[in-house]
């Protein structure tokens, strides 16, 4: 069992909030990546890191920000949730062999 | 157009019985291709990882073949179990960039029926 978490797990949102979900791994990797996955279909690369103040946007356009302060902490932020944005979050980390350990992921639903 | 296809989309089999998953990609530069099983709710687990120089990579009951010349790879799964259940996702990682950019199939929803 990989040493990445996600908070919260489940979360529902009315429409127009600011949200953001936590992801933090204990295993001191640089890289890390939120991903979105609908049911059924493939990952999508939204954001990664390759460490501290390093921040990118990945394949999937998304309207989401992210920051990463602290090696350990990854958090994503959507400023005005819509339901379009209804998904599941998945964080990831990876060291020197660039396997990618997941964390539980967040399911998103905006109403 | 996703670069890694899966076959079947969904299988249902009984415990005990074998299976075979397949995985064709067309991911080029090739640098390695992994295998992960996803549990309803969970995120995705590596179970193995194969380089070019690679054909065949067991896991316990999980057995990966790869031949880089059709970019085909298989995950043959012995003697099933009701754990097994889950969705398998064939990731290809290219050397194009220093990320090592992963291209995800969709997963094979395996159902294993007591």
């Amino acid at each position: 069992e990989a040493d990445i978490y996600q908070t919260p797990r489940y979360l529902v949102i009315g429409t127009g909030k600011k949200i953001t979900l936590e992801c933090s791994q204990t295993m001191g990797h640089d890289k890390m990546y939120w991903y979105q996955q609908d049911p059924g279909m493939e990952l999508h690369l939204i954001h990664y890191s390759y460490g501290v103040n390093s921040t990118e946007k990945g394949d999937l356009s998304s309207e989401s920000t992210v920051s990463r302060i602290r090696t350990e902490h990854f958090p994503l932020t959507l400023e005005s949730a819509r339901p379009s944005h209804t998904s599941q979050y998945l964080c990831a980390s990876s060291g020197p062999q660039e396997t990618q350990y997941f964390g539980p992921g967040t399911r998103l639903l905006v109403l | 157009k996703n670069q890694v296809e899966q076959s079947p989309q969904s299988l249902i089999i009984l415990e005990g019985k074998n299976c075979t998953l397949q995985c064709n990609y067309t991911v080029s530069p090739f640098s390695n291709l992994r295998w992960y099983k996803q549990d309803t709710g969970r995120g995705p687990v590596s179970l193995t990882i194969m380089t070019f120089s690679e054909n065949t990579k067991s896991n316990g009951r999980y057995t990966a073949t790869l031949d880089a010349d059709t970019k085909q790879s298989s995950l043959h799964i012995t003697a099933s179990q009701l754990s097994d259940s889950a969705s398998y996702i064939c990731v290809v990682s290219d050397r194009g960039s220093t990320l090592g950019r992963l291209y995800f199939g969709r997963g094979t929803q395996l159902t294993v029926w007591p």
